[in-house]
């Protein structure tokens, strides 16, 4: 069974610019996650999907959006680049809204802002 | 609001030797804890979690942990460590209200001496 996948591997923008992330989750999660795994920052939760909808959202300006599609991978757009933003963002999919619901982790993005 | 502390950024271990990485976790209501570990240039991969029951959990590559609610803590030990131990690991915590947000620790990165 394929795992959770993510596109690009790597990414290089400017700032200003704006950066794509694609993530398609493991065949029959419903549930789409993103993290920013920044230096000395650590793992910070970004925003939740579930059945195309919004569920939750971390504490990060609205310059992070993003979207589900009907078949539930995900996109996650970073408008305006600052150096900051630089970083490894991973995807994660479970299978359904619960708690217990393993998060499974894709090999993420590494974004890098010039 | 939930938090978690993950005690010594790095770690040097024997092969062989006992393998104990420390996690405390600050929860106002009942906490799901995971430990997840990351090789080099990886996502994210669950070692074990727990959510409710017995306290004492055990994962994969022989790893286990133990919930202790009146010390707040959720240790990850391995009998004795492999050269394949090398990574960093990471404690989350998550519960009701949290909406599906993981709160991860800083990470412990582990080195395994031959």
């Amino acid at each position: 069974e394929a795992g959770v996948t993510q596109s690009p591997t790597h990414l290089i923008k400017t700032r200003g610019q704006q950066a794509t992330l694609r993530c398609s989750p493991i065949s029959g999660h419903t549930s789409v996650y993103w993290y920013q795994q920044a230096l000395g920052l650590g793992l910070q939760f970004l925003l939740w999907y579930d059945e195309g909808e919004e569920r939750n959202r971390g504490n990060f300006p609205p310059r992070f959006s993003g979207r589900q599609f009907p078949n539930y991978s995900s996109e996650l757009n970073v408008n305006a680049l600052e150096l900051e933003d630089s970083a490894l963002y991973l995807c994660a999919s479970s299978m359904g809204q619960r708690l217990t619901d393993t998060q499974y982790f894709g090999p993420g993005t590494r974004l890098t802002v010039l | 609001a939930q938090s978690v502390t993950q005690l010594g950024s790095h770690v040097s271990v024997s092969e062989g030797a006992l393998v104990l990485l420390r996690c405390n976790y600050s929860s106002s209501v009942p906490p799901y804890l995971f430990w997840y570990v990351q090789y080099p240039n990886q996502g994210l991969q669950l070692l074990l979690k727990y959510t409710t029951g017995a306290t004492l959990v055990k994962g994969i590559n022989g790893f286990e942990a133990e919930f202790k609610k009146s010390e707040t803590s959720f240790h990850l030990t391995k009998p004795s460590a492999h050269m394949s131990d090398a990574a960093e690991y990471f404690c989350a915590v998550t519960g009701k209200a949290a909406g599906n947000k993981l709160t991860f620790g800083g990470g412990t990165r582990v080195l395994v001496k031959p």
